[in-house]
Protein backbone atom coordinates (compact mmCIF):
# COMPACT_ATOMS: atom_id res chain seq x y z
CA UNK A 1 0.00 0.00 0.00
CA UNK A 2 1.15 3.62 -0.59
CA UNK A 3 2.03 5.68 2.44
CA UNK A 4 0.15 9.06 3.00
CA UNK A 5 1.38 11.55 0.70
CA UNK A 6 1.50 15.22 0.71
CA UNK A 7 1.79 18.04 -1.62
CA UNK A 8 4.09 20.21 -2.23
CA UNK A 9 6.93 19.32 -0.45
CA UNK A 10 8.49 22.47 0.45
CA UNK A 11 6.82 26.36 0.35
CA UNK A 12 7.78 29.83 0.50
CA UNK A 13 5.28 32.26 1.50
CA UNK A 14 5.09 36.29 2.41
CA UNK A 15 3.38 37.38 4.90
CA UNK A 16 -0.32 37.82 4.58
CA UNK A 17 -0.55 35.32 1.75
CA UNK A 18 -2.66 32.58 2.28
CA UNK A 19 -1.83 29.01 1.80
CA UNK A 20 -3.48 25.42 0.96
CA UNK A 21 -1.55 22.01 1.99
CA UNK A 22 -2.94 18.90 0.74
CA UNK A 23 -2.74 15.08 2.09
CA UNK A 24 -4.10 11.79 0.51
CA UNK A 25 -4.44 9.01 3.31
CA UNK A 26 -3.77 5.65 2.60
CA UNK A 27 -5.91 3.71 0.99
CA UNK A 28 -8.55 2.86 3.34
CA UNK A 29 -8.08 5.13 6.11
CA UNK A 30 -10.78 7.83 7.12
CA UNK A 31 -9.01 9.36 9.62
CA UNK A 32 -7.18 11.97 9.09
CA UNK A 33 -4.97 14.54 11.22
CA UNK A 34 -3.14 17.35 11.16
CA UNK A 35 -0.48 18.04 13.00
CA UNK A 36 2.46 21.69 13.09
CA UNK A 37 5.92 20.88 14.31
CA UNK A 38 8.02 24.07 14.97
CA UNK A 39 11.66 23.58 17.25
CA UNK A 40 10.13 25.86 20.18
CA UNK A 41 6.77 24.15 20.33
CA UNK A 42 7.21 20.65 19.14
CA UNK A 43 4.44 18.72 17.99
CA UNK A 44 1.31 20.52 18.12
CA UNK A 45 -2.74 19.13 17.11
CA UNK A 46 -4.18 20.92 14.68
CA UNK A 47 -7.29 19.10 13.83
CA UNK A 48 -8.97 15.92 12.93
CA UNK A 49 -11.22 14.61 10.18
CA UNK A 50 -13.15 11.71 9.75
CA UNK A 51 -15.94 11.21 7.20
CA UNK A 52 -15.59 14.90 5.89
CA UNK A 53 -16.50 16.27 9.33
CA UNK A 54 -14.27 17.85 11.94
CA UNK A 55 -14.20 15.96 14.74
CA UNK A 56 -11.55 17.31 17.14
CA UNK A 57 -9.72 20.71 17.29
CA UNK A 58 -6.74 21.94 18.42
CA UNK A 59 -5.72 25.35 19.87
CA UNK A 60 -5.26 26.90 16.67
CA UNK A 61 -6.51 30.73 15.51
CA UNK A 62 -9.04 30.45 13.26
CA UNK A 63 -7.07 31.48 10.37
CA UNK A 64 -6.31 27.57 10.42
CA UNK A 65 -8.93 25.83 8.69
CA UNK A 66 -9.12 22.48 6.76
CA UNK A 67 -11.75 20.29 5.16
CA UNK A 68 -11.99 16.43 4.15
CA UNK A 69 -13.25 15.07 1.34
CA UNK A 70 -15.41 11.96 0.18
CA UNK A 71 -12.35 10.17 -0.84
CA UNK A 72 -10.58 10.72 2.52
CA UNK A 73 -8.16 13.48 1.15
CA UNK A 74 -7.72 16.48 3.31
CA UNK A 75 -6.66 19.89 2.85
CA UNK A 76 -5.40 22.25 5.30
CA UNK A 77 -5.16 26.04 4.86
CA UNK A 78 -3.84 29.09 6.64
CA UNK A 79 -5.05 32.62 5.71
CA UNK A 80 -3.46 35.76 6.49
CA UNK A 81 0.14 34.08 6.90
CA UNK A 82 2.39 35.48 10.10
CA UNK A 83 6.29 34.72 10.60
CA UNK A 84 5.22 32.27 13.41
CA UNK A 85 3.32 29.81 10.89
CA UNK A 86 6.61 28.97 9.64
CA UNK A 87 6.57 25.32 10.37
CA UNK A 88 6.82 21.49 9.66
CA UNK A 89 3.52 20.59 8.34
CA UNK A 90 2.43 16.87 8.84
CA UNK A 91 -0.77 15.00 8.38
CA UNK A 92 -1.53 11.47 9.74
CA UNK A 93 -3.57 8.61 8.25
CA UNK A 94 -5.65 6.39 10.66
CA UNK A 95 -7.86 3.28 9.81
CA UNK A 96 -10.31 4.74 12.40
CA UNK A 97 -10.35 7.07 15.02
CA UNK A 98 -10.94 4.90 18.19
CA UNK A 99 -8.69 4.06 21.05
CA UNK A 100 -6.00 1.98 19.37
CA UNK A 101 -4.74 2.70 15.87
CA UNK A 102 -1.71 3.68 14.79
CA UNK A 103 -1.45 6.68 12.99
CA UNK A 104 1.06 6.98 10.16
CA UNK A 105 2.77 9.64 8.84
CA UNK A 106 3.18 11.29 5.57
CA UNK A 107 6.80 13.42 4.59
CA UNK A 108 5.57 16.94 5.79
CA UNK A 109 5.15 19.86 3.84
CA UNK A 110 7.95 22.48 4.78
CA UNK A 111 6.73 26.19 5.13
CA UNK A 112 8.34 29.20 5.45
CA UNK A 113 6.88 32.06 5.66
CA UNK A 114 9.35 35.51 4.94
CA UNK B 1 0.11 21.17 25.22
CA UNK B 2 2.80 18.51 25.70
CA UNK B 3 1.25 15.43 27.51
CA UNK B 4 4.58 13.12 27.32
CA UNK B 5 8.21 13.93 28.10
CA UNK B 6 11.02 11.97 26.64
CA UNK B 7 14.29 11.43 28.64
CA UNK B 8 16.99 11.88 27.67
CA UNK B 9 17.14 14.96 25.55
CA UNK B 10 20.18 13.26 23.91
CA UNK B 11 21.40 10.53 23.12
CA UNK B 12 24.91 9.18 22.05
CA UNK B 13 26.21 5.51 21.89
CA UNK B 14 28.61 3.53 19.70
CA UNK B 15 27.17 1.43 17.30
CA UNK B 16 26.28 -1.99 18.64
CA UNK B 17 25.42 -0.48 22.02
CA UNK B 18 22.25 -0.85 23.52
CA UNK B 19 19.87 2.52 23.21
CA UNK B 20 17.39 3.13 26.06
CA UNK B 21 14.93 6.02 26.08
CA UNK B 22 12.17 6.75 28.38
CA UNK B 23 9.55 8.50 28.23
CA UNK B 24 6.48 9.70 31.03
CA UNK B 25 3.17 10.88 30.76
CA UNK B 26 0.96 13.23 32.88
CA UNK B 27 -2.83 11.18 32.14
CA UNK B 28 -4.33 7.92 31.75
CA UNK B 29 -4.12 6.52 28.68
CA UNK B 30 -5.78 4.02 26.58
CA UNK B 31 -2.30 3.28 24.06
CA UNK B 32 1.44 4.99 23.85
CA UNK B 33 3.50 4.71 20.54
CA UNK B 34 6.40 5.92 19.47
CA UNK B 35 7.97 7.39 16.70
CA UNK B 36 11.13 7.82 14.52
CA UNK B 37 12.32 10.83 13.00
CA UNK B 38 14.71 11.63 10.82
CA UNK B 39 15.96 15.07 10.08
CA UNK B 40 13.35 17.09 9.17
CA UNK B 41 11.03 14.32 7.99
CA UNK B 42 7.73 12.76 8.76
CA UNK B 43 7.27 10.22 11.46
CA UNK B 44 8.11 6.89 11.00
CA UNK B 45 5.71 4.66 13.42
CA UNK B 46 7.33 2.16 15.43
CA UNK B 47 5.30 0.21 17.88
CA UNK B 48 1.75 0.78 19.65
CA UNK B 49 1.09 -0.66 23.19
CA UNK B 50 -1.95 -0.84 24.49
CA UNK B 51 -2.80 0.01 28.10
CA UNK B 52 -3.40 -3.68 29.22
CA UNK B 53 -0.07 -4.81 27.73
CA UNK B 54 3.21 -4.17 29.65
CA UNK B 55 6.04 -5.65 27.00
CA UNK B 56 5.92 -5.38 23.27
CA UNK B 57 8.77 -6.28 20.56
CA UNK B 58 9.79 -5.76 17.22
CA UNK B 59 12.46 -6.57 15.60
CA UNK B 60 15.09 -4.62 17.77
CA UNK B 61 12.59 -2.38 19.30
CA UNK B 62 11.85 -3.56 22.95
CA UNK B 63 8.78 -1.23 24.26
CA UNK B 64 7.54 -1.49 28.00
CA UNK B 65 4.75 0.28 29.65
CA UNK B 66 4.40 0.97 33.53
CA UNK B 67 0.85 2.89 33.58
CA UNK B 68 0.80 3.07 37.38
CA UNK B 69 4.24 4.97 36.97
CA UNK B 70 2.90 6.53 33.52
CA UNK B 71 5.87 5.81 32.01
CA UNK B 72 7.44 3.90 29.00
CA UNK B 73 10.69 2.85 27.48
CA UNK B 74 11.84 2.26 24.28
CA UNK B 75 14.84 0.26 24.20
CA UNK B 76 16.82 -0.42 20.88
CA UNK B 77 19.47 -3.28 20.51
CA UNK B 78 22.47 -3.68 18.79
CA UNK B 79 22.13 -0.12 17.46
CA UNK B 80 23.19 0.80 13.84
CA UNK B 81 24.35 4.78 12.59
CA UNK B 82 21.09 4.59 10.69
CA UNK B 83 19.24 4.45 14.25
CA UNK B 84 20.67 8.10 13.92
CA UNK B 85 17.50 10.43 14.80
CA UNK B 86 14.56 11.83 16.99
CA UNK B 87 12.49 9.32 18.74
CA UNK B 88 8.90 10.66 20.16
CA UNK B 89 6.14 9.06 22.27
CA UNK B 90 2.97 9.87 21.70
CA UNK B 91 -0.09 9.17 23.74
CA UNK B 92 -4.14 9.48 23.44
CA UNK B 93 -6.08 10.56 26.16
CA UNK B 94 -8.13 7.97 28.15
CA UNK B 95 -10.50 10.67 28.72
CA UNK B 96 -11.66 14.15 27.26
CA UNK B 97 -11.40 14.77 23.84
CA UNK B 98 -9.41 12.32 21.96
CA UNK B 99 -10.70 11.87 18.65
CA UNK B 100 -7.51 11.61 15.92
CA UNK B 101 -5.57 13.39 18.65
CA UNK B 102 -1.83 12.32 20.04
CA UNK B 103 0.05 14.28 22.61
CA UNK B 104 4.09 14.60 21.82
CA UNK B 105 6.55 14.98 23.96
CA UNK B 106 10.03 16.88 22.75
CA UNK B 107 11.88 13.80 21.88
CA UNK B 108 15.11 11.82 22.68
CA UNK B 109 17.76 13.07 19.86
CA UNK B 110 19.67 9.75 19.70
CA UNK B 111 23.07 9.75 17.50
CA UNK B 112 24.86 6.49 16.68
CA UNK B 113 28.17 6.63 15.81
CA UNK B 114 30.11 4.32 13.85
Amino acid sequence: KAGVTQTPRYLIKTRGQQVTLSCSPISGHRSVSWYQQTPGQGLQFLFEYFSETQRNKGNFPGRFSGRQFSNSRSEMNVSTLELGDSALYLCASSLLAGQSYEQYFGPGTRLTVT
Amino acid sequence: SQQGEEDPQALSIQEGENATMNCSYKTSINNLQWYRQNSGRGLVHLILIRSNEREKHSGRLRVTLDTSKKSSSLLITASRAADTASYFCATDAARGSTLGRLYFGRGTQLTVWP
